[in-house]
């Protein structure tokens, strides 16, 4: 499957270390979202990003997260002093440009799970 | 702000009768909806989609009716398989390319 790449698969860190989250989306994407998934729970959309530019920042906490998409190079979600309530599963999703294709779908990745000790 | 609810978290149903999943939704504005299938382990797979313009579309086993009237969305599976047992996301989209997804409705196919 050339789709949407995640790694690491699992994640485990310990309560105030760094996590990184990486995400390659497919050939020729140029839109990334990212997503949250706890326990028993829904999607929960965090960010949406364009190559060098944060479009839609309105579902990630203000605090710790942040994210990027450079010109070159995967998409990364990046969790500072990670805490237990951040244990979850992350996904990225892609999609083309809305422009050039109307409506097309988002292909996710199957998934980072980050576990917090 | 839930714009996109499945209110019905989980459906069992006997194999080779129709599962029904139901979504609705409060933006008017979304022109593009469609349908996910998630197995555990894995990311959410695109099933089906469908154009605000239109009210059905059709692809195999799967069917997604829309009703604008009523901002309700469902997904039609006839007729069901065991391997059709997943945990299934309707999303939507608004302007901005943004995507709006339910908590999910958690199927069970019965062999």
């Amino acid at each position: 499957n050339a789709g949407v790449m995640q790694n690491p698969r699992h994640l485990v860190r310990r309560r105030g270390q760094e996590a990184r989250l990486r995400c390659s989306p497919m050939k020729g994407h140029s839109h990334v979202y990212w997503y949250r998934q706890l326990p028993e729970e829904g999607l929960k959309f965090m960010v949406y990003l364009q190559k060098e530019n944060i479009i839609d920042e309105s579902g990630m906490p203000k605090e710790r997260f942040s994210a990027e998409f450079p010109k070159e190079g995967p998409s990364i979600l990046r969790i500072q002093q990670v805490v237990r309530g951040d244990s979850a599963a992350y996904f990225c999703a892609s999609s083309p440009s809305e422009t050039l294709s109307g409506n097309q779908p988002q292909h996710f990745g199957d998934g980072t799970r980050l576990s917090i000790l | 702000d839930q714009q996109v609810k499945q209110n019905s978290p989980s459906l069992s149903v006997q194999e080779g009768r129709i599962s029904i999943l139901n979504c609705d939704y409060t933006n008017s504005m979304f022109d593009y909806f469609l349908w996910y299938k998630k197995y555990p382990a894995e990311g959410p797979t695109f099933l089906i989609s469908i154009s605000s313009i239109k009210d059905k579309n059709e692809d195999g086993r799967f069917t997604v009716f829309l009703n604008k009237s009523a901002k309700h969305l469902s997904l039609h599976i006839v007729p069901s398989q065991p391997g059709d047992s997943a945990v299934y996301f309707c999303a939507a989209r608004a302007t901005g390319n943004q995507f709006y997804f339910g908590t999910g409705t958690s199927l069970t196919v019965i062999p």
